[in-house]
């Protein structure tokens, strides 16, 4: 079964409006890392956000939100006022437990319009 | 953020010759190294882990003598890719990840590399 789906292969956004990008995960661990990566056309790994499982707030970063909702199992990233330069693919991935490999989702393809 | 660098940045090889990739950490010490692999419009997909001074930990279906690594020192890991053939072609992504205080920390990548095998 698949640990982390993203349901949105590609998605479209007007520049300065906000967009949600879809992670959900299955895990049976109540200890977790959730993070989203943002990958440019280089290839590098951006490093976005960081959601643990027992932080009792959603985390946000700058532009970056995560809309953590536990019960639903999902992490879905928001990006407030999207640029060009947002156009990218994005990874959601989870840690589990005591673990520390990473096992990512199939990303999801932005590109932000002018 | 830690630097992770990767050489070289792309490749190319003929069919049959061995490529060696180098990741380092330029700041900080990594216990743990990580190798990807991604083609084109694809997710990063986990190969192996490598732990400094020990052998590494292969995921199922990467074939460890093909693709051998090597994590000498805290801060050097490499991957060789022996007796490339053309299907081994793609890009090619480490991370490297401390542990302190009784926790690990977060990974970070590398630039990549892309192999080119003809």
């Amino acid at each position: 079964a698949q640990k982390i789906t993203q349901t949105q292969p590609g998605m479209f956004v007007q520049e300065k409006e906000a967009v949600t990008l879809d992670c959900t995960y299955d895990t049976s661990d109540p200890s977790y890392g959730l993070f989203w990566y943002k990958q440019p056309s280089s290839g590098e790994m951006i490093f976005l956000i960081y959601q643990g499982s027992y932080d009792q707030q959603n985390a946000t970063e700058g532009r970056y939100s995560l809309n953590f909702q536990k019960a639903r199992k999902s992490a879905n990233l928001v990006i407030s006022a999207s640029q060009l330069g947002d156009s990218a693919m994005y990874f959601c991935a989870m840690r589990e437990g005591y673990g520390n490999k990473l096992v990512f989702g199939a990303g999801t393809i932005l590109r932000v319009k002018s | 953020g830690a630097v992770v660098s990767q050489h070289p940045s792309w490749v190319i090889c003929k069919s049959g010759t061995s490529v060696k990739i180098e990741c380092r950490s330029l700041d900080f010490q990594a216990t743990t190294m990580f190798w990807y692999r991604q083609f084109p419009k694809q997710s990063l997909m986990l190969m192996a882990t490598s732990n400094e001074g020990s052998k590494a930990t292969y995921e199922q279906g990467v074939e460890k003598d093909k693709f051998l690594i090597n994590h000498a020192s805290l801060t050097l890991s490499t991957l060789t890719v022996t007796s490339a053939h053309p299907e081994d072609s793609s890009f090619y992504i480490c991370s490297a990840q401390s542990w302190t205080s009784g926790t690990y920390n977060e990974q970070f990548f590398g630039p990549g590399t892309r192999l080119t095998v003809l």
